[in-house]
């Protein structure tokens, strides 16, 4: 499994990104897929997660209405458009594959993670 | 503040064991199996535990889960220089409808 985040960098407040997440050596299109995101010095922060086909998606509290996770299976590839950015979004945002049950959830693959600092 | 509940650090002595505690409720710890992850300084977080207690292939038997109630413990016995590191605990939680991590317990080997 091979998971490469990009699209971070420095943004205005108010302002937008587009993270991607590249997945390969594995059948993308029948996993869950899930962002979390870890703000400098601080602990881990589940952000986001998409059903393998996209049509259920779920947020923290912290992002829902600002942030918008989806995917492309055509392309093996995760997004999370990123709105109305505000200082405390700052963090390195990280993609992981998901094994999702009936009563079970884990992060079982993690990407390297991207870098959104968001400062004027 | 976390909605699963860790102590900040532990530490213990070379080859001696360390558990470190994961706290939550009946939407989340109570009704959904438990993961614990390590994160080594600079690294990005790995999987160490799912299901509550089993061990993903090329993770040492040194490494433990339980669970009881609404609260999780991760075991590490044979402690080596090597497992210093931040762990957290992690679970789905039902009311919520989110995934959810505690605050991380860091752990020193003296």
């Amino acid at each position: 499994v091979q998971l490469v985040e990009s699209g971070g960098g420095l943004v205005q407040p108010g302002g937008s990104l587009r993270l991607s997440c590249a997945a390969s050596r594995f059948t993308f299109s029948t996993q869950v897929m899930s962002w979390v995101r870890q703000a400098p010095g601080k602990g881990l922060e589940w952000v986001s997660g998409i059903s393998g086909s996209g049509g259920s998606t779920y947020y923290a509290d912290s992002v829902r209405g600002r942030f918008t996770v989806s995917r492309d299976n055509s392309k093996n590839t995760l997004y999370l458009q990123m709105n109305s950015l505000r200082a405390e979004d700052t963090a390195i945002y990280y993609c992981a594959k998901a094994e999702a049950g009936s009563s079970g959830y884990y992060l079982d693959y993690w990407g390297q993670g991207t870098l959104v600092t968001v400062s004027s | 503040q976390s909605v699963l509940t860790q102590p900040p650090s532990v530490s213990a002595a070379p080859g001696q064991k360390v558990t470190i505690s994961c706290s939550g409720s009946s939407s989340n710890i109570g009704n959904n199996y438990v993961s614990w992850y390590q994160q080594l300084p600079g690294s990005a977080p790995k999987l160490l535990i799912y299901d509550n207690n089993k061990r993903p292939s090329g993770i040492p038997d040194r490494f433990s889960g339980s669970k009881s109630g609404t609260s999780a413990t991760l075991g590490i016995t044979g402690l080596q220089t090597g497992d210093e590191a931040d762990y957290y605990c992690g679970t789905w939680d039902s009311s919520l409808s989110a995934g959810v991590f505690g605050g991380g317990t860091k752990l020193t080997v003296l």
